[in-house]
């Protein structure tokens, strides 16, 4: 059974500071890796898409990928009140036929 | 470019009335997969579909639960006889390929049964 692994929180940060996410999955050969963020009682919305090694930045967001390490990580810069939330990985699997396999999410709570 | 539509937003079912949830993906997308979530729990993979097939229904349960991509028209999810434990956020999402590409996400609709 492919997983991906997510620390669920809650993660409490300073509004201003960097908050980090991170994810591991299990399967080596995954391609694609997704960040998405979903308010209480809303549905999840992408952030970011990375699909090599390395860092990939978008506003306050950075994804970074390390897949010989097998971890998926997402700094969110001067956090704000408004970035409250819970956070998913999505990683795509190979072996599950290529479909998305979804981490249980990490709560992030940003504190004025 | 309208996203994904869901409907209805709400829906409040008397247990053993069927339920119908209904989603139109994105222009563009023949890829469509529905999750089921409960308060305070992750996404549960339920169905996914393409354009007339099935391509996975492992997630969902073997009985008075169907899924259909019709050539024309919406996705729906039918959910029979339904009984408290189906109340849950159904959410449907679409894509234009299987797994490289990301998911788009509707509003999803909030289904209690009552």
């Amino acid at each position: 059974q492919k997983e991906v692994e997510q620390n669920s929180g809650p993660l409490s940060v300073p509004e201003g500071a960097i908050a980090s996410l991170n994810c591991t999955y299990s399967d080596r050969v995954s391609q694609s890796f997704f960040w998405y963020r979903q308010y209480s009682g809303k549905s999840p919305e992408l952030i970011m898409s990375i699909y090599s090694n390395g860092d990939k930045e978008d506003g306050r967001f950075t994804a970074q990928l390390n897949k010989a390490s097998q971890y998926v990580s997402l700094l969110i810069r001067d956090s704000q009140p408004s970035d409250s939330a819970t956070y998913l990985c999505a990683v795509n699997g190979v072996d599950s036929n290529y479909q998305l396999i979804w981490g249980a999410g990490t709560k992030l709570i940003i504190k004025p | 470019n309208a996203g994904v539509m869901q409907n209805p937003r709400h829906l409040v079912r008397r247990r053993g009335q069927e339920a119908r949830l209904r989603c139109s993906p994105m222009k563009g997308h023949s890829h469509v997969y529905w999750y089921r979530q409960l308060p305070e729990e992750g996404l549960k993979f339920m169905v996914y579909l393409q354009k007339e097939n099935i391509i996975d229904e492992s997630g969902m349960p073997k009985e008075r639960f169907s899924a259909e991509f019709p050539k024309e028209g919406p996705s729906i999810l039918r959910i029979q006889q339904v009984v408290r434990g189906d109340s849950a956020a159904y959410f449907c999402a679409s894509s234009t390929d299987r797994g490289n590409s990301p998911l788009h996400f509707g509003n999803g609709t909030r289904l209690t049964v009552t």
